[in-house]
């Protein structure tokens, strides 16, 4: 199984600042054949399912706003949040779709300093 | 618009199965698969499973081979999952959602059900 491992556990960042999680995953999730990276990014809210905010490690998701942004290739990946909003404290988590079974990393906490 | 609605909380004894069930509406569902996740305290996100609505065929993660079992019903839309052999260990909240293939992202979910199995 792939072993997605994200850091760290919790962060807390001002309203308006950056905010950065990263995955790492035990095996390269890129594709040769096709040169995509089989890793997405989900929000979760309290009392309600994941939400899709990233796939294909950089394609965001119809509806999600530009201030969210991933990046990486092969076994390291960033979400980027660039301005920091209030609706944004969730959990976050990396997936990887490349291998079966699917597996997802432990989540990060983000939170408001 | 895309819907996926799950079956209510379920309370169950240790041994016992359940099943849980996820009507899909607002898409053609022959054309996503159907994926199953559930969400524990501490083992977070773990994939069950999946199932393809169009022939019905089926994978399931090797924790769960031999408990879990999925199925559909094309008349109605609907994924069935079954859990059998329950111990405390599977009180979680179960999932389910809609990827366009086996090796996809998860574009859509459930709003989950709350399985508790207590004595």
């Amino acid at each position: 199984d792939i072993v997605m491992t994200q850091s760290p556990d919790s962060l807390a960042v001002s309203l308006g600042e950056r905010a950065t999680i990263n995955c790492k995953s035990s095996q390269s999730v890129l594709y040769n054949s096709n040169n995509k990276n089989y890793l997405a990014w989900y929000q979760q809210k309290p009392g309600q399912p994941p939400k899709l905010l990233i796939y294909w490690a950089s394609t965001r998701e119809s509806g999600v706003p530009d201030r969210f942004s991933g990046s990486g290739s092969g076994t390291d990946f960033t979400l980027t949040i660039s301005s920091l909003q209030a609706e944004d404290v969730a959990v976050y988590y990396c997936q990887q779709y490349y291998s079966i079974p699917i597996t997802f990393g432990q989540g990060t906490r983000l939170d408001i300093k | 618009q895309v819907q996926l609605v799950q079956s209510g909380a379920e309370v169950k004894k240790p041994g016992a199965s359940v099943k849980v069930s996820c009507k899909a509406s607002g898409y053609t569902f022959s054309s996503y698969y159907i994926l199953w996740v559930r969400q524990t305290p501490g083992q977070g996100l773990e994939w069950m499973g999946v199932i393809k609505p169009s022939g019905g065929s089926t994978g399931y993660a090797q924790n769960f081979q031999g408990r879990v079992t999925m199925t559909r019903d094309t008349s109605t839309s609907t994924v069935y999952m079954e859990l059998s052999s329950l111990t405390s260990e599977d009180t979680a909240m179960y999932y389910c959602a809609r990827a366009w293939g086996d090796h996809a992202p998860f574009d859509f979910w459930g709003q989950g059900t709350l399985v508790t199995v207590s004595s």
